[in-house]
């Protein structure tokens, strides 16, 4: 089946302790990215990678960092997580630049406390 | 700059009621795609269906359609003899293709159907 694999789904962590949550797609996409969703303010792109060592930022980068190793994952890590950063995070690949729409994974739903 | 505004913030209906969400997206560029997503209480994100700016026509799938308007860039999507599954945010959201292919995602639109 085709998809994109996010984990964990739900994670509970203390500031400052770092994290990573992954992602990982079966589709052989290579466009791959990062969207965070909060009340109020919707859901905002926060890295994004068009191929395999290529990343750039998105709107909201401050606090994260990606790597893009392989084609097929797109890990999320948070140095150093504040309470700022708690919300619902999102991976979504695509074959291109989007004209061929999007896959989303299931949403990982981070608290820092 | 893009902007896409979806109005309704709040619409609640009975079941078997037919609804119509709209979206409206505003850019200088002549060709596009929109998509339409949802999101239930469960929180994930569902692809429904990719339009594209030259197609006009009506598209059908099963209980839903959608209708593209260029003259006033209105995607608008209606859902027949509403169920209370149908119960979600629902989204549009065209990519901006000036910024790597970002998604430009609208307010959403919270539909509430009622047995």
């Amino acid at each position: 089946e085709a998809q994109v694999t996010q984990n964990p789904r739900y994670l509970i962590t203390v500031t400052g302790k770092k994290l990573t949550v992954t992602c990982s797609q079966n589709m052989n996409h290579e466009y791959m990215s990062w969207y965070r969703q909060d009340p109020g303010l919707g859901l905002r792109q926060i890295y994004y990678s068009m191929n395999v060592e290529v990343t750039d930022k998105g709107d909201v980068p401050e606090g994260y960092k990606v790597s893009r190793k392989e084609k097929r994952n797109f890990p999320l890590i948070l140095e150093s997580p504040s309470p700022n950063q708690t919300s619902l995070y999102f991976c979504a690949s695509s074959l291109g630049r989007g004209g061929s729409g999007y896959t989303f994974g299931s949403g990982t739903r981070l608290t820092v406390v | 700059a893009q902007k896409v505004t979806q109005a309704q913030t709040e619409i609640s209906v009975v079941e078997k009621e037919d609804v119509t969400l709209d979206c409206v997206y505003e850019t200088r560029d002549t060709t596009y795609y929109l998509f339409w997503y949802k999101q239930p209480p469960s929180g994930e994100l569902v692809f429904l269906i990719r339009r594209n700016s030259f197609d006009e026509q009506n598209e059908i799938s099963g209980r839903y359609s959608w209708n593209f308007q260029k003259s006033t860039s209105s995607f608008n999507f209606t859902i027949t003899a509403s169920q209370v599954v149908d119960s979600a945010v629902y989204f549009c959201a065209p990519p901006n293709y000036n910024q790597g292919g970002k998604l430009i995602f609208g307010q959403g639109t919270e539909l509430s159907v009622k047995p």
